[in-house]
């Protein structure tokens, strides 16, 4: 039930894009979003809820794909801040009292 | 801006001692979660609890552990003998008005079983 994410690390140069990936073997009813940087608690950047919907924070955004029951999260113009591993958790139509995670990104930013 | 208080932030016990996480969520919310985090890995969750109801567990949550909201602002998370492979980093979070709100989580509390 675990979503799975690719890549699994990224390694960028300031100003570069990304793109992580998440799917799921099972129909969505939602996917979060959280960035976690190390040591600290994963922080919340945006919650999808529709088919087809796409959603933007910044030059972060993220787009949904109900009929593949995918998400991908899109950082454009990437910034130093950017930096830390990138959770989607995913609520399934059956399950959807509980947040599942998929294993991470992790994004690197170098100067 | 409200947020996800947790107490304490590093527990260290012996194995086989009863701990006690403790958890404020933010006050107008409703649902309330237990995640844990092994170093290095992903977020798994643990339990989910509304109007002071289990709602879902995880298989990671088994008679050890327990929850509780005591009163109207905390919640806690028991664990009555705890083994080694309980050290982790344990998150609590909330969300407001139905399951598929945003969850905020807490800054954790590190659990070291020695």
């Amino acid at each position: 039930q675990q979503p799975v994410q690719s890549p699994q690390a990224v390694i960028l140069r300031e100003g570069e894009d990304a793109v992580i990936n998440c799917s799921s073997s099972k129909a969505l009813y939602s996917v979060h979003w959280y960035r976690q940087k190390h040591g600290e608690a994963p922080v919340f950047l945006m919650i999808l809820l529709k088919g087809g919907e796409q959603k933007g924070h910044e030059k972060i955004s993220a787009s949904f794909n109900e009929k593949k029951q995918q998400s991908s999260l899109y950082l454009t113009a990437s910034q130093l801040s950017y930096s830390g591993t990138y959770f989607c958790g995913i609520m399934t139509v059956q399950g959807a009292q509980k947040l599942v995670f998929g294993q991470g990104t992790r994004l690197t930013i170098n100067p | 801006e409200p947020e996800v208080t947790q107490t304490p932030s590093h527990q260290v016990t012996q194995m086989g001692q009863e701990v006690i996480l403790r958890c404020v969520p933010i006050s107008n919310h409703l649902y309330f979660y237990w995640y844990r985090q092994i170093l290095g890995q992903k977020v798994e969750f643990l339990v989910s609890f509304y109007n002071n109801e289990i709602s879902e567990k995880s298989e990671i949550f088994d008679d050890q552990f327990s929850v509780e909201r005591p009163d109207g602002s905390n919640f806690t998370l028991k664990i009555r003998s705890t083994k080694l492979e309980d050290s982790a980093m344990y998150f609590c979070a909330s969300s407001q008005g139905s399951w598929a709100d945003t969850q905020y989580f807490g800054p954790g509390t590190r659990l070291t079983v020695l």
